[in-house]
């Protein structure tokens, strides 16, 4: 059974940073693409950044370049976001979420974790 | 960047009723585009990929078609568990992904 836990959620102060978690089991976790996708409050899903199953290829969304970093511990089966330089909204809940092997879409989500940037 | 307008952005239907949404692209994408379906409080689920293939495990009346820029899912006969919000997203423009703006589907 595939689980996906999204861990680090909380409150931060704008300008501060935080990183974020997803603990993978039950899949092959190096063979697949790793997304986290956001959903801020009462809004829609946003797709955020994607890392590519080795860890070498990275791409981001325009709304968090050069502020938000993926990476991923293959051995650990853990993804992980870093964010620094928050802002009120960048809040929202957020997803891990696999993408099969050469494939492009969204076949398992993790339960989500929402955080906060607030004063 | 490869726009997707989802319509309609709410939808009202009575159990029993087919129910229709759809997805225009900005630009060609064949048919490089999902279907997902998100219940309150809960993850988004995929039903459709690739515009009209069925994800294992989801009942057959859940239906996706379309090519090129304009895209319908369907629900044959809507049942009281489907309640929820649906949401297309393409991949056409990769590595990025992007999604519709979503439609609410209510019970009548």
């Amino acid at each position: 059974q595939v689980q996906l836990m999204e861990s680090g959620g909380g409150v931060v102060q704008p300008g501060k940073s935080l990183r974020l978690s997803c603990a993978a089991s039950g899949i092959t976790f190096s063979t697949y693409g790793m997304h986290w996708v956001r959903q801020a409050p009462g809004k829609g899903l946003e797709w955020v950044a994607v890392i590519g199953p080795d860890g070498s290829q990275k791409h981001y969304s325009a709304s968090v370049r050069g502020r938000f970093t993926i990476s991923r511990d293959n051995f650990m089966t853990t993804l992980y976001l870093q964010m620094n330089s928050l802002r009120a909204e960048d809040t929202a809940v957020y997803y891990c979420a696999t993408s099969p092997p050469y494939k492009q879409w969204l076949d398992y989500w993790g339960q989500g974790i929402l955080f906060t940037v607030s004063s | 960047d490869i726009q997707v307008t989802q319509s309609p952005s709410s939808l009202s239907a009575s159990v029993g009723d087919r129910v229709t949404i759809t997805c225009q692209a900005s630009q060609d994408i064949s048919n490089s585009l999902n279907w997902y379906q998100q219940k309150p409080g809960k993850a988004p689920k995929l039903l459709i990929y690739d515009a009209s293939n069925l994800e294992t495990g989801v009942p057959s009346r859940f239906s996706g078609s379309g090519s090129g820029t304009s895209f319908t899912f369907t629900i044959s006969s809507l049942q009281p568990e489907d309640i929820a919000t649906y949401y297309c997203q393409q991949y056409d423009d990769l590595p990025s992904l992007t999604f519709g703006g979503g439609t609410t589907l209510e019970i009548k």
